[in-house]
């Protein structure tokens, strides 16, 4: 099946940096959707785009979805602490969710 | 609301013993999923139920076995445990497959030896 590849596994940054992670996947997606988990906590939903170069924002966290619907990132500027834990892309592959393997994003005070 | 409802919270087990965990939403969702979490490998689907009285497998199903029991409860049983399913375990619901955001459970812990 198609394989959605998120980089970086991991990203330490000083609180007030901006942080980026990527999706990129070797075919078209249909749509994706983001998912934050908190350290010891479950996935919860953050986003879902649909339209080639969709853009979304939720306060600090900007999501994008690439023309041609093969990538996508979220940006979150001025990190906080409580921006602390993994995120991930995932994609509909036949009306089931392939998750990408997640950023890691710690967050130094 | 209780949302998605895991059981247990931890479990050791061992090698050879058979369990069954239990999953329960209280969102009349027709699709429900259940995922392993293991360190730098993401989410991985074992299987899920597109509707009541449906189950596919996922990307990791050997091992496992499931019951849709009803529209509210999915259960995934391990029948003869090895060490390579210790592991973080996800239950999940949405109202449909794919487009549909999916709610979570507060996953089940469990240890192999």
């Amino acid at each position: 099946g198609q394989q959605v590849m998120q980089i970086p596994q991991y990203q330490h940054v000083q609180e007030g940096e901006d942080f980026t992670t990527y999706c990129n996947s070797s075919t078209t997606l249909s749509n994706i959707q983001w998912y934050k988990q908190r350290p010891g906590g479950h996935p919860v939903f953050l986003i879902q785009l649909v339209k080639s170069g969709e853009v979304k924002k939720q306060k600090r966290l900007t999501f994008q979805f690439g023309e041609a619907k093969k990538n996508s990132s979220l940006h979150i500027t001025a990190t906080q602490t409580t921006d602390v834990g993994t995120y991930f892309c995932a994609q509909n592959q036949g009306g089931k969710l392939i998750f990408g393997q997640g950023t890691e994003l710690s967050v130094k005070p | 609301n209780a949302g998605v409802t895991q059981t247990p919270k931890f479990q050791v087990l061992k090698t050879g013993q058979s369990m069954t965990l239990q999953c329960a939403q209280d969102m009349n969702h027709n699709s429900m999923y259940w995922y392993r979490q293991d360190p730098g490998m993401g989410l991985r689907l074992i299987y899920y139920s597109a509707s009541e009285g449906t189950t596919d497998k996922g990307e990791v199903p050997n091992g496992y076995n499931v019951s849709r029991l009803n529209k509210r409860e999915f259960s995934l049983r391990l029948e003869s445990a090895a060490p390579s399913q210790t592991s973080v375990y996800f239950c999940a619901s949405s109202e449909s497959g794919g487009r549909a955001e999916q709610y979570f459970g507060p996953g089940t812990r469990l240890t192999v030896t």
